[in-house]
């Protein structure tokens, strides 16, 4: 049981470029999430995900797009990127059945230059 | 504007005493308030949920408490250990299983 793993673990893009991250968990949880945590800044939500299929967006979503097409997977893209998207990005998974405990994966590094 | 304040500064405490962090928040009406751990290159842990018509909740050494009135959680670690240093982040809910955190606080046990 691997939890929530993300992939990369580390990336470093040149402005301009895109990329996709990669959030998969195993518990078979309907709710999935991507935050982006900025030193001196707590984690904000970018997009969400209430079900398979499924997206919305949350607090800071300019720049980014999701998709959800299977339960156990979360892809988050950044279509051009920009030196203000280096941060360090989380996904959590969170269990439909009402503990709201929500479970985090190890993150990933990115760096714009 | 909505806020969720926590101390900016770290929290250095001698080891066996205990660290008590806050979290006040503003324009909030969490139905229930979290606390999670964060170590340094990793993603946050669970620790505990206490939701807005309990007081006080306790896990091991662990307490908090939720003060709907003054909009205000204490997170208490008692017998503080080396082991307990982290960043301690409170998360409040926002509605639709989404959470609001704070910034985070710092804790350093001194041995």
């Amino acid at each position: 049981n691997a939890g929530v793993t993300q992939t990369p673990k580390f990336r470093v893009l040149k402005t301009g470029q895109s990329m996709t991250l990669l959030c998969a968990q195993d518990m078979n949880h309907e709710y999935m999430y991507w935050y982006r945590q900025d030193p001196g800044m707590g984690l904000r939500l970018i997009h969400y995900s209430v079900g398979e299929g499924t997206t919305a967006k949350g607090e800071v979503p300019d720049g980014y797009n999701v998709s959800r097409l299977k339960k156990q997977n979360f892809l988050l893209g950044l279509e051009s990127a920009a030196p203000s998207q280096t941060s360090v990005y989380f996904c959590a998974s969170l269990s439909q059945y009402g503990s709201y405990e929500q479970y985090f994966g190890p993150g990933t590094r990115l760096t714009v230059t | 504007s909505q806020k969720i304040e926590q101390n900016s500064e770290a929290l250095n405490i001698q080891e066996g005493k205990t660290a008590t962090l806050t979290c006040n928040y503003t324009n909030y009406s969490p139905a229930y308030l979290q606390w999670y751990r964060q170590d340094p290159g990793r993603g946050p842990v669970f620790l505990l949920l206490i939701r807005e018509n309990e007081k006080e909740k306790r896990k091991e050494r662990l307490k908090v408490t939720f003060d709907t009135t003054l909009k205000q959680s204490l997170f208490h670690i008692t017998a503080s250990q080396p082991a307990d240093s982290a960043t301690y982040l409170c998360a409040l809910d926002r509605g639709n299983n989404r959470l609001a955190f704070g910034k985070g606080n710092q804790v350093v046990v001194i041995p």
